[in-house]
C-alpha cells in the first residue's frame, strides 16, 4: 500500500513569490492535514481537510491556504513568501477525522526562501 | 487548552542501555496520545498510540509507553537501545477540537557505541 506522497521534495523560491505544494494521501484516507516544521517553532498545525472541506485551522496568516479535491488529494498554497516561511511542510492523512485516529505522514516538502 | 512537554531536547544512551524519553501532557479532556519518530530527511513514523483501554501500550521496534493519568505522563521506553534508534522523537496529543495534533518540541536521541 503506497504511503503519503508529497511533491515536490525540494523547492527554492524568492521573497514575494507564491508556491503550491501537493499531497496524495494513502488510498482510502479522506482526511488530510498539513504541518509546518521549523527548528525554532517545531511542528505546528496548519489545517485539516475532510471531504473537500476545511475542518480545522491553526494560527497562521491568511497567506497560507489549502484545498482538497474529490479524490482526497490536497494542495497547500503560500502567497507572498517571506524568509520565515522556509520550513519543512509535512502532509498527513488518516482514514477519518476522529481524534483517536493516527496520522500517517509523508516525507515532506522542504521549502527554502532566498 | 492542551499542551505537551518533552523534557530533554537531547538524550544520549549507550548501545544496549535503557531508553527513556519523557512526555507530560496537559488536557482538560481525556487525551489521545501518540509517539512518532523522525529520521533525517524523512517524515514522521508512528511508533505507538494510546486511545483507551490498556495503559501500557506496545509499539513498533521494541518501544512501549505507559499512560499515567495521575502523573499526566506518557513516557516512551525501550529496554535496550540500538544504533538504529538514533533519531528525533515527538510526543503528540489530540482531542482539542481545534488543532489536529499538538506536538512536543521533540527529543533527539543519540546512541553511543
Amino acid at each position: 500500500k503506497a504511503g503519503v506522497t508529497q511533491t515536490p521534495r525540494y523547492l527554492i523560491k524568492t521573497r514575494g513569490q507564491q508556491v503550491t505544494l501537493s499531497c496524495s494521501p494513502i488510498s482510502g484516507h479522506r482526511s488530510v492535514s498539513w504541518y509546518q516544521q521549523t527548528p525554532g517553532q517545531g511542528l505546528q498545525f496548519l489545517f485539516e481537510y475532510f471531504s473537500e472541506t476545511q475542518r480545522n485551522k491553526g494560527n497562521f496568516p491568511g497567506r497560507f491556504s489549502g484545498r482538497q479535491f474529490s479524490n482526497s488529494r490536497s494542495e497547500m498554497n503560500v502567497s507572498t513568501l517571506e524568509l520565515g516561511d522556509s520550513a519543512l511542510y509535512l502532509c498527513a492523512s488518516s482514514f477519518g477525522t476522529g481524534d483517536n485516529q493516527p496520522q500517517h505522514f509523508g516525507d515532506g516538502t522542504r521549502l527554502s526562501i532566498l | 487548552a492542551q499542551s505537551v512537554t518533552q523534557l530533554g531536547s537531547h538524550v544520549s544512551v549507550s548501545e544496549g542501555a535503557l531508553v527513556l524519553l519523557r512526555c507530560n501532557y496537559s488536557s482538560s479532556v481525556p487525551p489521545y496520545l501518540f509517539w512518532y519518530v523522525q529520521y533525517p530527511n524523512q517524515g514522521l513514523q508512528l511508533l505507538l498510540k494510546y486511545t483507551t483501554g490498556a495503559t501500557l501500550v506496545k509499539g513498533i521496534n521494541g518501544f512501549e509507553a505507559e499512560f499515567k493519568k495521575s502523573e499526566t505522563s506518557f513516557h516512551l521506553t525501550k529496554p535496550s537501545a540500538h544504533m538504529s534508534d538514533a533519531a528525533e522523537y515527538f510526543c503528540a496529543v489530540s482531542g482539542s477540537g481545534t488543532y489536529k495534533y499538538i506536538f512536543g518540541t521533540g527529543t533527539r536521541l543519540k546512541v553511543l557505541a
